[in-house]
């Protein structure tokens, strides 16, 4: 079974510029979490959405930042305008929540961003 | 508010050998989750094991277990017979069941030494 997808792996782009970063979560699984990594931060939980539904969006760090899910098998966390501070690796991962199932969070392989 | 304490910023442990990997938490709700990740340096994030808090055994899988004190509020990481693939980052982590957050400790450098 495929594991969680993200697109690009790799991202460097200017300061000022749209970045969309993408992930297909598990088939069946029915939470899709984005969080961003950084050596100063640790890991921090951006938004995370439960039936295509944003629930929690508390870690976005601001208004430059959103994220979207249309369906089931697809999001996107969008920065416009790209600055230098959002340079990290963004990470999506997903869960199957059910009643009495421990739903551990899958991770994707990340997307490092460098905003130069 | 829920907080997770990873006190060992880096170990090392001789190949074969075990290591523990520690992890105190703090939660006012009696129903949560725990989890432990590996991040090796490759990047990736890989679920390892969890630990429910009305578990009654401590849980395993393979070469883990989780050493489980539910009134100390710990949640230690046993990594029995290390071997050198194990040197990562380990993250505990720990979700609320009433939420979907699950929140990270600030991880521990793993050095599996041969």
């Amino acid at each position: 079974d495929a594991g969680v997808i993200q697109s690009p792996r790799h991202e460097v782009t200017e300061m000022g510029q749209e970045v969309t970063l993408r992930c297909k979560p598990i088939s069946g699984h029915n939470s899709l979490f984005w969080y961003r990594q950084t050596m100063m931060r640790g890991l921090e939980l951006l938004i995370y959405f439960n039936n295509n539904v944003p629930i929690d969006d508390s870690g976005m760090p601001e208004d430059r930042f959103s994220a979207k899910m249309p369906n089931a098998s697809f999001s996107t966390l969008k920065i416009q305008p790209s600055e230098p501070r959002d340079s990290a690796v963004y990470f999506c991962a997903s869960s199957l929540r059910g009643q009495g199932l421990p739903d551990a969070q899958y991770f994707g392989p990340g997307t490092r961003l460098l905003v130069l | 508010a829920q907080k997770i304490t990873q006190t060992q910023p880096g170990m090392f442990v001789q190949e074969k050998e075990a290591v523990t990997l520690d992890c105190t938490y703090d939660t006012s709700d009696p129903s949560y989750g725990l989890f432990w990740y590996k991040q090796p340096s490759s990047g990736e994030m890989i679920f390892l094991i969890y630990q429910g808090s009305y578990d009654q055994q401590n849980a395993t899988e393979g070469r883990y277990s989780l050493n489980f004190q539910k009134a100390r509020k710990s949640a230690n990481l046993v990594i029995s017979a290390s071997q050198l693939g194990d040197s990562a980052m380990y993250f505990c982590a720990m979700r609320e069941w009433q939420g979907n957050k699950l929140v990270f400790g600030a991880g521990t450098i793993l050095r599996v030494k041969s």
